[in-house]
């Protein structure tokens, strides 16, 4: 059973803080990786997408992935009350039957107080 | 232009009606997704077609009828729904299977 696991939070952090929000998995052999942000209500916004080992910035966003510890994180700098929202981590396979089979953790909730 | 269209927006329907969801990209994407997402829970996967051709099924109720006429647009049919089918539906389309997958509005369904 391939599993993705985030604490569902909620996780709050004053304005102009430093937002980090982390992600484990368990298929070993996943390729691809996203974190999306999900207003209440709203369908989920691609924030980032991530490949390889290393850090990805854009903009306030940075993505870690570390496939030997099968983890992935994304920090939100400078965060703002508009941050506030669910960030879901989801792990896609890149071989096979896994193909577009994306597996999503339950999601983060992130409260940004001014 | 990264957009996913969804109609209707909202969808109420009794357990004997028959209604459809209609999903619409015009990115040149050949991989498109139905997603089902109950309140506080992560989205579900539950059709994927590629190419025009479904490609995975992920053990749904055959009272979920999916449909891709072309490589443009991705229906949803729905006949004999139960109270508990009421979710945010949720289209997404990718360049080819693998590739990142963007997400329309949805449609927030209601059963009665």
């Amino acid at each position: 059973q391939k599993e993705v696991e985030q604490n569902s939070g909620p996780l709050s952090v004053p304005e102009g803080a430093i937002a980090s929000l982390n992600c484990t998995y368990s298929d070993r052999v996943s390729q691809s990786f996203f974190w999306y942000r999900q207003y209440s209500g709203k369908s989920p916004e691609l924030i980032m997408s991530i490949y390889s080992n290393g850090d990805k910035e854009d903009g306030r966003f940075t993505a870690q992935l570390n496939k030997a510890s099968q983890y992935v994180s994304l920090l939100i700098r400078d965060s703002q009350p508009s941050d506030s929202a669910t960030y879901l981590c989801a792990v896609g396979g890149n071989y096979g039957g896994s193909q577009g089979n994306l597996i999503f953790g339950k999601g983060t909730k992130l409260s940004v107080k001014p | 232009d990264t957009e996913v269209t969804q109609t209707p927006k909202h969808l109420v329907m009794g357990m004997t009606n028959k209604k459809s969801l209609k999903c619409e990209q015009h990115m040149g994407h050949r991989a498109m997704y139905w997603y089902k997402q109950k309140a506080k829970k992560p989205p579900e996967l539950m059709f994927v077609y590629s190419y025009e051709k479904l490609s995975i099924n992920e053990s749904v109720p055959s009272r979920f009828s999916p449909e891709c006429p072309n490589s443009s647009l991705l229906n949803l049919h729905l006949h004999a729904l139960q109270p508990e089918d009421s979710a945010l539906y949720l289209c997404a389309s990718s360049l080819s299977l693998s590739e990142t997958q963007y997400f329309g509005p949805g449609t927030r369904l209601l059963v009665l």
